[in-house]
């Protein structure tokens, strides 16, 4: 089945401590984006991939970190976690342009 | 720098009514046009895109959207809404080329269809 998987599903977590969300497509898309979701600001994008080792930064880039090595992942890294920072995730890939994303299922965060 | 705006946070309907949520952006160039859906709990879905050609669009659930490129707006219809159409619709700008990628959604407008 073609789709966007992203680990893990939940997380709590405490101020300042290394966390990592991993995402990881199976239908061979070029692009890969990451999105936080806030209640009333809709989605914003954290970083976008274009394709492997080619990232740029979305409006929200600040405390996080992303990395392209290979084609099909697309890690989320939060280095020092802060409370901020609490939020629902969203990855999501696309074939090509005007293609539209496919989401993953998101994962939800929570920095204590 | 693109911009999305949703006109309408909430938009209460009966069921069976027509909807309409309404979408404009800000763009200097020539853009791709989205409809997400997201339902409680879960990631968004493509509801249609618009990219190019017919300013029609048609889309998954019984869902259309109108492209009017003078007045920058994106607007999503439905003649005849069902309970099952509850749900935060998003509208979302790709200015495509080599800022593809760059994917700028609105605030979201929640629909809620009452019996």
């Amino acid at each position: 089945e073609a789709q966007v998987t992203q680990n893990p599903r939940y997380l709590i977590t405490v101020t300042g401590k290394k966390l990592t969300v991993t995402c990881s497509q199976n239908m061979n898309h070029e692009y890969m984006s990451w999105y936080r979701q806030d209640p009333g600001l809709g989605l914003r994008q954290i970083y976008y991939s274009m394709n492997v080792e080619v990232t740029d930064k979305g409006d929200v880039p600040e405390g996080y970190k992303v990395s392209r090595k290979e084609k099909r992942n697309f890690p989320l890294i939060l280095e020092s976690p802060s409370p901020n920072q609490t939020s629902l995730y969203f990855c999501a890939s696309s074939f090509r342009q005007g293609g539209g994303y496919t989401f993953g299922s998101g994962t939800r965060l929570t920095v204590v | 720098a693109q911009s999305v705006t949703q006109l309408d946070s909430q938009v209460p309907v009966f069921e069976e009514a027509p909807v309409e949520l309404r979408c404009n952006y800000s763009s200097s160039v020539s853009v791709y046009l989205f409809w997400y859906v997201q339902y409680p709990n879960q990631g968004l879905q493509l509801l249609l895109k618009y990219l190019s050609g017919s300013t029609l669009v048609k889309g998954i659930n019984g869902f259309e959207a109108e492209f009017n490129k003078s007045q920058t707006s994106f607007h999503l219809r439905k003649p005849s809404v069902h309970i099952s159409d509850t749900a935060e619709y998003f509208c979302a700008v790709d200015e495509g080329g080599t800022s593809y990628g760059k994917l700028t959604f609105g605030q979201g407008t929640i629909l809620t269809v009452h019996p």
